[in-house]
């Protein structure tokens, strides 16, 4: 069974920094997804990464997926309070198959 | 508006009640799927649809009813809840799980067992 696994589970960090979240899936997956959640709404998408490889941006976040490592990562650049939320990534066992999410990582970005 | 609606959005409900959640999508999709998430507890996945068919149940009590009478359409029965049930009610849709999409979150209900 695919296990999808992030760290670290909370954050808090200052306005202005720099950070990564860590995405790690334990089976061979082609894909990786990005989900954001405010709290008390839904998940809206944030990126999807096809290959190995992949980069995507979009604003201050940049996400990127190496296959051979089973990792994907989240990069926050000069974080600002607008960004606090949990995010979650999520990958399918196989091709096809249903998504897998990782528990989610609570960010906090302070004044 | 995420293409996925839910409703109701809050629902508050006792332990003898039978209420139903439905989730509507019109976006094509063949997939459609029920997520309980918890307080500071990781999404569940309760049931999967596929093209109007459960494929997955995964060992949900039998106090939560699921029915899928066509692709667009999803719906949670609910009766003799615990309080423990409480939770946000996430339902989702994909095209029919091969596309490269993902998923499409609906709002959520925001269930709460009195």
């Amino acid at each position: 069974e695919l296990k999808v696994e992030q760290n670290p589970l909370f954050l808090s960090m200052q306005e202005g920094k720099n950070y990564t979240i860590y995405c790690n899936y334990s089976t061979t997956s082609d894909r990786l997804y990005w989900y954001r959640q405010d709290p008390g709404k839904s998940l809206e998408s944030l990126f999807v990464l096809l290959s190995n490889g992949a980069v995507k941006q979009e604003g201050r976040l940049m996400a990127s997926l190496d296959t051979k490592a089973r990792l994907s990562t989240l990069h926050i650049t000069a974080a600002v309070h607008d960004l606090s939320a949990t995010y979650f990534c999520a990958a399918p066992f196989r091709r096809g198959s249903r998504l897998t999410f990782g528990e989610g990582t609570q960010l906090t970005v302070n004044p | 508006e995420t293409g996925v609606t839910q409703t109701p959005r809050h629902l508050v409900m006792g332990m003898t009640n039978k209420k139903s959640l439905k989730c509507e999508q019109h976006l094509g999709h063949n997939a459609m799927y029920w997520y309980k998430q918890s307080a500071k507890k990781p999404l569940e996945l309760m049931f999967v649809y596929n093209f109007k068919e459960q494929t997955e149940n995964n060992s949900v009590p039998s106090r939560f009813s699921p029915e899928c009478p066509n692709s667009s359409h999803l719906f949670l029965h609910l009766h003799t809840l615990q309080p423990e049930d409480s939770a946000l009610y996430l339902c989702a849709s994909s095209p029919d799980g091969t596309g490269p999409y993902g998923y499409t979150f609906g709002s959520g209900t925001r269930l709460t067992v009195v």
